[in-house]
């Protein structure tokens, strides 16, 4: 049975600093795994998407890895601002299929001003 | 302006009472979900569509309903709602073609079931 864990559940760090999100699945036969972010109130944001035969994904200041032996992603952020404060989740599909979706419950990232 | 829009945004009723939660997207994807967000339980899929009148459950299908007549629109029914149905629902939508691509999701419906 797939299951997702995101570690920590909180994080507060200072502007300016680059930090790394965590995401861990038991099931390492993967279709693809994705990281969203989500403000207060609002529904999720798709961030980045990495297909299983990719290694990492890039956009902006996010960068997203992959390592499927291992059951993990990362998700780094550079250079952190406070518009970065949101909840951050990634997701993977169960199996090898990319129809049923199983979250984390998300990283509540706090950016201090 | 491509969206996936849920309505109602907000809505408190009591046990029993049918309801429904629409849901519809304005970029011809396939596949549709509806989820459930809960504290302490995060983001479970209640039900999915790959296409019209194709739809499966997902992990908390239990006391819902979905229909997928039209491409554009998949509702979420509660036909006898219960207060452990109270929830912050979301409804998704993304292309099958393409290879993989995103979810787009809506704002989300706050139910409340007294």
């Amino acid at each position: 049975k797939q299951e997702v864990t995101q570690i920590p559940a909180a994080l507060s760090v200072p502007e300016g600093e680059n930090l790394v999100l965590n995401c861990s699945f038991t099931d390492s036969a993967i279709y693809n795994l994705q990281w969203f972010r989500q403000d207060p109130g609002k529904g999720l944001t798709s961030l980045l998407l990495i297909q299983s035969s990719q290694r990492e994904q890039t956009s902006g200041r996010l960068n997203a890895s992959l390592d499927k032996s291992s059951g993990r992603s990362t998700l780094y952020i550079a250079a952190s601002q406070p518009g970065d404060s949101a909840t951050y989740l990634c997701a993977v599909p169960r199996g090898n299929r990319d129809d049923k979706i199983i979250f984390g419950k998300g990283t509540r990232l706090h950016i201090l001003p | 302006e491509a969206q996936v829009t849920q309505n109602p945004r907000y809505l408190i009723t009591v046990t029993g009472k049918k309801l429904t939660v629409t849901c519809s997207q304005n970029m011809n994807h396939e596949y549709m979900s509806w989820y459930r967000q809960d504290p302490g339980l995060g983001l479970r899929q209640i039900y999915y569509s790959m296409n019209v009148e194709v739809t499966d459950k997902g992990d908390v299908p239990e006391g819902y309903k979905v229909s997928r007549k039209e491409k554009r629109n998949f509702p979420l029914i509660l036909e006898s709602p219960s207060p452990n149905q109270t929830s912050l629902y979301f409804c998704a939508s993304r292309p099958l073609t393409g290879g993989n691509q995103p979810q787009h999701f809506g704002d989300g419906t706050r139910l409340s079931i007294l």
